[in-house]
């Protein structure tokens, strides 16, 4: 079965820490992604990656990297966590044609 | 800009009446068009894809249509259940294959009530 776990599941975290959200696909799929989700708005793609040890930036990367060790695994990283990345965060694989499947979420406050 | 608009933004139903949701979008191209179910606190669940024009799709008591010429698509839910409260995501992309980008609309939040 078709699965993309994030961990962890919800995090707070202090102004200015460091914080790693990890995601693991066993879905053999090239393409791995995050996202952001805010009240009221669209998800909004941070960073994506189509094969291990390279990413790319998405739409709005300022203030995020990310790693890809592996096919597997992807890590969206926030080195200075700041109040406006208080949000709810989603990873996303891909194979081919239009397939696509989405982990449950990371809902981080930093405050 | 916004390229993928949905309507309405929110939606009260009674449990057992019909609803229709709506997505126009500007994106080009158009490859396909995927709706998806956000259960509150939860992840994103596939509920039906559409690829070709004049698409029509069912899956279940959920069905869809495509207009590529109008750049327009419905979502119609039949004989709602208290379970089908949700939000309900209308994606397009610009690709058939994972080096498509996704566009997501805000989402319409559905609530049936009894």
């Amino acid at each position: 079965e078709a699965a993309v776990t994030q961990s962890p599941r919800s995090k707070v975290a202090v102004t200015g820490g460091k914080v790693t959200l990890s995601c693991h696909q066993t879905n053999n799929h090239d393409y791995m992604y995050w996202y952001r989700q805010d009240t009221g708005h669209g998800l909004r793609l941070i960073h994506y990656s189509y094969v291990a040890d390279s990413t790319e930036k998405g739409d709005i990367p300022d203030g995020y990297k990310a790693s890809r060790p592996s096919q597997e695994n992807f890590s969206l990283i926030l080195e200075l966590a700041s109040l406006s990345q208080t949000a709810v965060y989603f990873c996303a694989s891909s194979g081919t044609n239009t397939e696509v499947f989405f982990g449950k979420g990371t809902r981080l406050t930093v405050v | 800009k916004t390229q993928v608009e949905q309507s309405p933004q929110s939606l009260v139903v009674r449990q057992g009446e019909n609803c229709v949701l709506q997505c126009n979008y500007s994106v080009t191209p158009d490859n396909h068009l995927r709706w998806f179910k956000q259960d509150t606190g939860k992840g994103l669940v596939s509920l039906t894809v559409l690829v070709h024009e004049n698409d029509k799709t069912s899956n279940g008591r959920y069905s869809a249509t495509l207009d590529k010429d109008a750049k327009h698509s419905t979502l119609h839910i039949t004989a709602t259940l208290l379970d089908d409260t949700a939000t309900y995501i209308c994606v397009v992309g610009d690709r058939g294959s994972a080096l498509g980008r996704l566009h997501f609309g805000a989402g319409t939040q559905l609530i049936v009530i009894p």
